[in-house]
């Protein structure tokens, strides 16, 4: 079954310095998305990065770049010069298979960090 | 702007009751979806609309319904066979033109509480 791991419920990092937030991810097909997501307090789930499966290329945007490892089928979000707006909950996601005309996403338990000044 | 509109924001429902929470967008987005967020689960899905009244049960549909009348609206009914509804709830679009790199648009979400 396709799954979705990530490890750290928490994380802190200092203003300015850079911050891994680690994901695993489990599947059997040959085709898939990661997808980071970013969830401020107010709730809104934000879209951040994407990386596809064929792409030989680590994702960025930005201040956030994806470390993507495919051997170890990892997909950790990199995110440089921390800032304080930082502060939120980060959620890895993966795309399933293309059923009943879409394609479905499964999410991770999500990493709370916490920037400090 | 384009985007999803979720209502109201706190919702509060007795033991028994049936409420029913609203998403809309204008963005013009074929595919509609409602997650579920319970701390330390992530999200989950509940259903999900590729087009007008057509819809299709996710991972825990059990205790919802929905309904896709308009492109724009998709919204969900918590019943009262839902025996834990106390959850954030998100509602999500995506154009079907899009590439696989564009990740979900979310609504801000309704947090619903069970008194």
């Amino acid at each position: 079954a396709q799954k979705i791991t990530q490890t750290q419920p928490g994380m802190f990092v200092q203003e300015k310095e850079a911050v891994t937030l680690d994901c695993t991810y489990d599947t059997s097909d040959q085709s898939y998305g990661l997808f980071w997501y970013k969830q401020p307090s107010s709730g809104e789930m934000i879209f951040l990065i994407y990386q596809g499966s064929y792409d030989e290329q680590n994702a960025t945007e930005g201040r956030y770049s994806l470390n993507f490892q495919k051997a170890r089928k990892s997909a950790n979000l990199v995110i440089s010069a921390s800032q304080l707006g930082d502060s939120a909950m980060y959620f890895c996601a993966m795309r399933e298979g293309y059923t009943s005309g879409t394609y479905k996403y499964i999410f991770g338990t999500g990493t709370r960090l916490k920037v400090l000044a | 702007d384009g985007g999803i509109t979720q209502s109201p924001k706190y919702l509060f429902r007795k033991e028994g009751q049936n409420v029913t929470l609203s998403c809309e967008q204008n963005l013009n987005h074929d595919a509609m979806y409602w997650y579920r967020q319970d701390p330390g689960q992530g999200l989950r899905l509940i259903y999900y609309s590729q087009i007008v009244n057509d819809f299709q049960k996710g991972d825990i549909a059990e205790g919802y319904s929905v309904s896709r009348e308009k492109k724009e609206s998709f919204p969900l009914t918590v019943t009262s066979a839902q025996k834990n509804p106390t959850a954030f709830y998100l509602c999500a679009s995506k154009a079907s033109t899009e590439g696989l790199g564009d990740g979900y648009t979310f609504g801000s979400g309704t947090r619903l509480t069970v008194v």
